[in-house]
């Protein structure tokens, strides 16, 4: 049974960069079959995918996102991370970090989420 | 950006009454559409992909129709653990996968 559970920083200053990582367990991250994604979801409201890493570390973002975001892998750890730069208070969401097939992505596994705040 | 919308916003229905919730999409999806259930303080659950295959472990009152752009999520005989928040997400290869306000149901 795959599981994975994101670790971080409950509070960001503005103007910081939020970093998270993911750690999976019951399957490897480097095996190819799947892609590693982050998603996230304000207080209240609907989902957001960010981004996600998958065959060979090959990444994807969010266009309007693109700019602060970097998704990268730790294969020997079997972590995946997420970096967020320059934050303000739209950035503080329960983020989650997901798992799906390469290429029809859909989130069959799913952390339990961790809340993180950008306040000063 | 492909934008999904949800309808309606909430929904309220009575136990053992049929639920249906519709997902519009801005543009063609294909069949590249699933379905969440979130409970409160849980992350998101899959119920449904390629718009109506039920994940493992879904039971079979819910069902998934629909292609294009008109997508519906029905389940047939509300259950007291299905009232929660169901979220539609669009995986058609287009950038980014994006998901649904989604639509509360509540018991009425």
């Amino acid at each position: 049974q795959v599981q994975l559970q994101e670790s971080g920083p409950g509070l960001v200053k503005p103007s910081q960069t939020l970093s998270l990582t993911c750690t999976v367990s019951g399957g490897s991250i480097s095996s190819g079959n799947y892609s590693w994604s982050w998603i996230r979801q304000p207080a209240g409201k609907g989902l957001e995918w960010i981004g996600r890493i998958y065959i060979r570390g090959y990444t994807n973002y969010k266009p309007s996102l693109k700019s602060r975001v970097t998704v990268s892998e730790d294969r020997s750890k079997n972590q995946f991370s997420l970096k967020l730069t320059s934050v303000t208070a739209e950035d503080t969401a329960v983020y989650y970090c997901a798992r799906s097939d390469p290429f029809t992505v859909f989130f069959d596994y799913w952390g339990p989420g961790t809340l993180v705040t950008v306040s000063s | 950006e492909i934008v999904m919308t949800q309808s309606p916003a909430t929904l309220s229905v009575s136990p053992g009454e049929r639920a249906t919730l519709s997902c519009r999409a801005s543009q063609s999806v294909r069949s590249y559409l699933a379905w969440y259930q979130q409970k409160p303080g849980q992350a998101p659950r899959l119920l449904m992909y390629g718009a109506s295959t039920r994940a493992t472990g879904i039971p079979a009152r819910f069902s998934g129709s629909g292609s294009g752009t008109e997508f519906t999520l029905t389940i047939s005989s509300l259950q007291s653990e299905d009232f929660a928040v169901y979220f539609c997400q669009q995986y058609n290869n287009w950038l980014p996968y994006s998901f649904g306000q989604g639509t509360k149901l509540e018991i009425k």
